[in-house]
């Protein structure tokens, strides 16, 4: 149990269709983040929220779109993707956004597939 | 673009063996944290640190940062199958992003 629980754990989809993933933090966290994670490549920090205000987008496609209603909560909309889009796409969350030595905590990850 | 290199990047080793990866850029961070992947999990914390030259032990694992706080060690003494996993290590940066290196894929033969 880590704390953070990610929803689906795999996904397999068409370039043409429209899918959410979700996160769930219970650990009282003030910012929470998207990664996205390509095998032998670094982990792309692709959206940070902190108290439910987004604080970093690192040039992110349009064809993905965060939603953080409430600083438990995100959602990572996807939309027309494309195949280099498959990755895993993991969640994260830690007590407080700009704090160097603040531990982040993961989920396990939405395995994504782009038909 | 700030780049953290770690190396190697696969490693296959007996139970038992010693083993050290190694994390380096041309950055200097404020702090690095080491994390362990398993298969279908997220990476979970083993640790940071902070200050030029810190060494701290978690076990049999002992984590260096360097003086000039640009590069960092993870060594695994009598490694076993149990230290199986992706380790990643992560610099803090000035941003306040985390510059993520691309892994060490560690396999333990029992």
């Amino acid at each position: 149990e880590t704390g953070v629980t990610q929803t689906p754990r795999h996904l397999v989809m068409g370039m043409t269709n429209k899918k959410s993933l979700k996160c769930e933090q219970h650990l009282g966290h003030n910012a929470m983040y998207w990664y996205k994670q390509s095998a032998k490549k670094p982990l792309e920090l692709m959206f940070v929220y902190s108290l439910e205000e987004r604080v970093e987008n690192n040039s992110v496609p349009s064809r993905f779109s965060p939603e953080c209603p409430n600083s438990s909560h995100l959602f990572l909309h996807l939309h027309t993707l494309q195949p280099e889009d498959s990755a895993l796409y993991l969640c994260a969350s830690s007590r407080k956004w700009a704090d160097d030595n603040q531990p982040q905590h993961f989920g396990d990850g939405t395995r994504l597939s782009i038909l | 673009t700030q780049l953290l290199e770690q190396s190697p990047q696969f490693l296959s080793i007996q139970e038992g063996e010693n083993l050290t990866v190694y994390c380096n850029s041309s950055s200097v961070f404020s702090s690095l944290q080491w994390y362990r992947q398993e298969p279908g999990e997220g990476p979970v914390l083993l640790v940071t640190v902070v200050t030029g030259g810190e060494v701290k032990k978690l076990k049999r694992l002992t984590f260096q940062f360097g003086d000039a706080r640009k590069d960092s060690s993870l060594h695994i003494t009598a490694a076993q199958p149990g230290d199986t996993g992706l380790y990643l290590c992560a610099g803090a940066c000035s941003n306040y992003q985390l510059i993520w290196g691309a892994g060490t894929k560690l396999i333990i033969k029992p």
